[in-house]
């Protein structure tokens, strides 16, 4: 069973409304939280990441929230436009010598006009 | 994804035949990643390398060998390639610094 799950699978919003994806995690021991941004055809591109001890972090019209306590992320689009529509990945370490992650299977966005 | 280059960017395949990827970084860090990804699945960890002449199997190894001859460099080979194998393979270099993990563009694979 995956340890980072994802949900929606897939989503069509408006430009220029807000949606929100979350992501369940079982990692443990927890190191960090990342969501990227893979474009199709592309690598994924890092937008965030935060630790046991964040609860919040923006970069831009992106806002990803973090509760340790009960294993979830959330990852908000603010104002979204056309070159938001990817894929969303949210990605767990483990606290390990390694830094090996673990993937959530990704939301697809798609923004239409 | 700046940093990080993978060779060849496609290629098809029958069934037996083997082939080589690369993965080059010049960013100068230890670890790397070689993923492959397929639809409705996250990122599998396939082998991995935390140095120069070391590699260490992932979740998905079966199929797959890896060398780590040079810094730069991680090699992730196929020697009898099957249909199985048809998916996209990403590499990922770790900065211990930033703690990212920066991934290259990407090559798509086709086992036929």
């Amino acid at each position: 069973k995956n340890q980072v799950e994802q949900s929606p699978q897939s989503l069509i919003i408006l430009e220029g409304k807000n949606c929100t994806l979350q992501c369940n995690y079982t990692v443990s021991p927890f190191s960090n939280l990342r969501w990227y941004k893979q474009d199709t055809g592309r690598g994924p591109v890092s937008l965030t990441i935060m630790t046991f001890s964040e609860n919040t972090k923006s970069n831009g019209r992106y806002t990803a929230t973090l509760d340790a306590d009960t294993k979830q992320s959330s990852l908000h689009i603010t104002a979204s436009q056309l070159s938001d529509s990817a894929s969303y990945i949210c990605v767990v370490s483990r606290l390990s010598n390694d830094y090996k992650l673990s993937f959530g299977a990704g939301t697809t966005v798609t923004v239409r006009a | 994804n700046a940093g990080v280059t993978q060779t060849p960017k496609f290629r098809v395949l029958k069934t037996g035949q083997s082939m080589t990827l690369l993965c080059a970084q010049d960013m100068n860090h230890e670890y790397m990643y070689w993923y492959r990804q397929d639809p409705g699945m996250g990122l599998r960890l396939i082998h991995y390398s935390v140095g120069e002449g070391t590699t260490a199997k992932g979740e998905v190894p079966d199929g797959y060998n890896v060398s780590r001859l040079k810094k730069q460099n991680f090699l992730l080979g196929l020697e009898s390639a099957a249909p199985s194998q048809t998916s996209v393979y990403f590499c990922a270099v770790y900065g211990q610094g930033s703690h990212e993990q920066y991934f290259g563009p990407g090559t798509r694979l086709t086992v036929t």
